[in-house]
Parts: structure tokens; sequence; C-alpha cells
């Protein structure tokens, strides 16, 4: 069965960036799509981009400028990077895999909290 | 970005019928998903494509709709449908998702 589990600092100062991992168990990134998305406290929910089987990206032009998403074949994770934090960044990110690019999530991460703070 | 508008909070007793909706700015086709939400848990898929439901899930559980308007029902209500539950599209880029309905039982 795929699991995903999200890692990394919960705690990021304003201005500086923010570094997730993914790692996942029970299935190969380098087949499907594999996503990020953030819950914001009081609910609201965006999705920040993927990295696909091949390695390709996509993001939302929300973040075009500050995102970065890479990947590790051999370790089967992949990786996080949002440049240039503010507090309005402070929400759980979760990472999921769909099937095609545009599509839904079967699968997800427990998720983890990041709070952007000085 | 498509706007997904859902209704934030809805009660109801166990055993009824619950209807929550998710109205989208601009047509979807029948590409929207739903998504149940417990507190510190992850979403977990209900339903996609509208109304094709999830393997291992419910069959009180139920989806319709297409273009812009669609449905999420719960027949019957259990105590333990508590949770907020949220409409997805992947129509159009960005993936957007809905505000979320907090579902709370009687």
């Amino acid at each position: 069965e795929v699991q995903l589990q999200e890692s990394g600092p919960g705690l990021v100062k304003p201005s500086q960036s923010l570094s997730l991992t993914c790692s996942v168990t029970g299935y190969s990134i380098t087949s499907n799509y594999w996503g990020w998305i953030r819950k914001f406290p009081g609910n609201k929910m965006e999705w920040m981009g993927y990295i696909s089987y091949s390695g390709s990206t996509s993001y939302n032009p929300s973040l075009k400028s500050r995102i970065s998403i890479t990947r590790d074949t051999s370790k089967n994770q992949f990786f996080l990077q949002l440049n240039s934090v503010t507090t309005e960044d402070t929400a759980t990110y979760y990472c999921a895999r769909s099937n095609w690019e545009l599509d839904w999530f079967a699968y997800w991460g427990q998720g983890t909290l990041v709070t952007v703070s000085s | 970005d498509t706007v997904l508008t859902q209704s934030p909070a809805l009660a109801v007793s166990p055993g009824e019928r619950v209807t929550i909706s998710c109205r989208a700015s601009e047509s979807v086709s029948t590409l929207m998903h739903w998504y149940q939400q417990k507190p510190g848990q992850q979403p977990t898929l209900l339903i996609y494509l509208a109304s094709n439901l999830e393997s291992g899930v419910p069959a009180r559980f139920s989806g319709s709709g297409s273009g812009t308007d669609f449905t999420l029902t719960i027949d019957p209500v259990e105590a333990d449908d508590t949770a907020t539950y949220y409409c997805q599209q992947s129509w159009n880029d960005p993936l957007t998702f809905g505000s979320g309905t907090k579902l709370e039982i009687k």
C-alpha cells in the first residue's frame, strides 16, 4: 500500500526558506504525479504544485516565483522548497499522489504543521 | 482561478439525510471530487469524477452534478461523519478546493 510521510522543520523564520521532504513507501515516484497541498488556519486549502513521474513540474501561479519541487528517485522522496516565507505561509503542508497532472488525490500524507514566526 | 463555493456549516441528527453543495464559478464538467477531513487527520477521498465512490467508502456517501453545481449526499448520517467536507475541481489549472463545509451531528 502506498504511504506518504512529510518531514521537516516545524518553525521557520520570516524571509527564510521552508523545506519539506515527502518520503514515499509502497510505490515508486517514477510513476504518477506527486504534489504538495497546504491547509491554512481557517481551513482554506491550496494546491501548490507537483512533480511528475518524469521529473517535470507544474506550480500554482500564485507561488510560481517562490516554489520549487524536486525529487531523489534513489530515496523515493520528493521535496518542497518555498522561498521568502511570511507569516501568511503558516499552514499544514500535505504531500499527495494523483494519477494525472490535473486529477484528484487518493493518497495523502498525514501532514506537517509549519509555523512562520520570528 | 475556479472558485468553489460551499456553505460553511450544517447540523443534522443521526439517521437523517444531508446534502452538501459545491458551486463552481465556471464549468468544471464532471471533474469534481469530494474529501472528508476529521480534526488532526489528512483528507480522505470519498467521491471522484462527481459520482464515483472511492473504494472502501461506505455506500451511504454519494455524489452528483455536472457543470457548475455539485452535491455530496450522506444517507443516512452517522455520528462518525462529523468532519469537514471539501470539494476540489480538476478541470481547470490550477486545481482549486472549496472552503469546506463543517458537518455537525446533533
